[in-house]
Parts: C-alpha cells; structure tokens; sequence
C-alpha cells in the first residue's frame, strides 16, 4: 500500500526567508503532484512531476522529483505572506487512478 | 477558464439521511473522481468512474456510497444513510485521462452530519 508522509506538519516562517517542504512515498510511482489549499477553500494545482530529476519552478516556488529516493521536494525562496497555506503532495500508483495524499504542510509566514 | 463545480456548497443532514452531492465535471473530461478531506486532516480518496462504471474503489467507499452520471453532464455522490463520521469535505474531480492526467478539483461541499 502506498504510503506518502510529508514533514513538516507545520511551519512558521519569517518573510524573506528560504525553506523547503519534503514528500516521502513508500513505493514506485508514476506521478507526483503538488497542491495548494487555503482554509475552507478547494485545492489547487502547483506542480505536475512525471519523471526522475523533474524540476519546476513558479515565482518563488520551485518542486523537484527524485524517484530513486522516492522524493519530491517543494523549495520556497524569500517567503511572501501570500504563501500561507496548506501545501500538499499527491502520490499516483502505477496502474490506478487514485492519488494517494501527504499529511499536508500548514506553512504561516509571518511579516 | 473550464472548472468543475459543486452544489450545494453546504449540506447538513440528520443521521441516517440520504444525501446526494453534485457536481458537474469540466466538459471534455472523461474521468471523474469523489475525495473527502475530515476537518484538518488529509485528503482521502473514495472512487474513480470512468465510462459510466466505477473503475476504483477504496475502503472507505462502502454500501452506503455510490456513484452515478445521470445525464452525461453531472457526477453524483450518493451517500445512503449519513452517520456523523461521514461529516467532511467531499471534492469532486475530474481529468481528461488516465495516469499522468492532472486532476481537476471542485471547490467542494462541506457535510455536516448532525
């Protein structure tokens, strides 16, 4: 069964300051996806990685993928208070449809 | 902007209930999907539909849940008889094709099982 952790759970960040957010996932995959979520609201499409050493970047956030390590990093440079949310990664088994969800990482920056 | 869309956007129901949540997927999709997230945890899949049959399931989608397109435009979510665990967010999605396909999800209908 796949398995997706993501860590950390929460994080408190000054702006202007860098982090990044990490995805673990348990077995082989052929997709990984990162959303967005602000409270109450749906979630929103940021990245779609297919394949090993993926990089995308969208103003200050930037994902990666290494399928070897079963890894997908979400790297946010100089923090702006518009990122405060809840940002999670999305896991596709090979051979079904459903994606598999993190934990989610509630990120608060502060001014 | 094509988006899919959900009605209503909050439901309360009794227990033991019948609830239907709706959702018009974006039109040139063929694969529809039924998520639910409990308040502050994550999200969690319940079904895949794809060709007017279900193509996956999970655990959580049992006898009490089902699915239907009753009329080539909407995707309902049918939940028999609501207990107060069934209380969450339900997201529709949808996506124009299997595996690699980005998923397109709803704004969502908040239930509340009272």
């Amino acid at each position: 069964e796949l398995k997706v952790e993501q860590n950390p759970l929460f994080l408190s960040m000054q702006e202007g300051k860098n982090y990044t957010i990490y995805c673990n996932y348990s077995t082989t995959s052929d997709r990984l996806y990162w959303y967005r979520q602000d409270p109450g609201k749906s979630l929103e499409s940021l990245f779609v990685l297919l394949s090993n050493g993926a990089v995308k970047q969208e103003g200050r956030l930037m994902a990666s993928l290494d399928t070897k390590a079963r890894l997908s990093t979400l790297h946010i440079t100089a923090a702006v208070h518009d990122l405060s949310a809840t940002y999670f990664c999305a896991v596709g088994d090979f051979g079904n449809e459903k994606l598999t969800f993190g934990t989610g990482t509630r990120l608060t920056i502060i001014p | 902007e094509p988006e899919v869309t959900q009605t209503p956007s909050h439901q309360v129901t009794q227990m033991g209930q019948e609830v239907i949540l709706r959702c018009v997927p974006i039109s040139n999709h063929l694969y529809f999907y039924w998520y639910r997230q409990i308040l502050g945890q994550k999200v969690e899949f319940l079904v895949s539909f794809y060709n007017n049959e279900i193509s996956e399931k999970s655990e959580i989608f049992d006898d009490q849940f089902s699915v239907e397109r009753p009329d080539g435009s909407n995707f309902t979510l049918k939940i028999r008889s609501t207990k107060l665990e069934d209380s969450a967010m339900y997201f529709c999605a949808s996506s124009p094709r299997q595996a690699h396909g980005e998923q397109y999800f709803g704004p969502g209908t908040r239930l509340t099982v009272t």
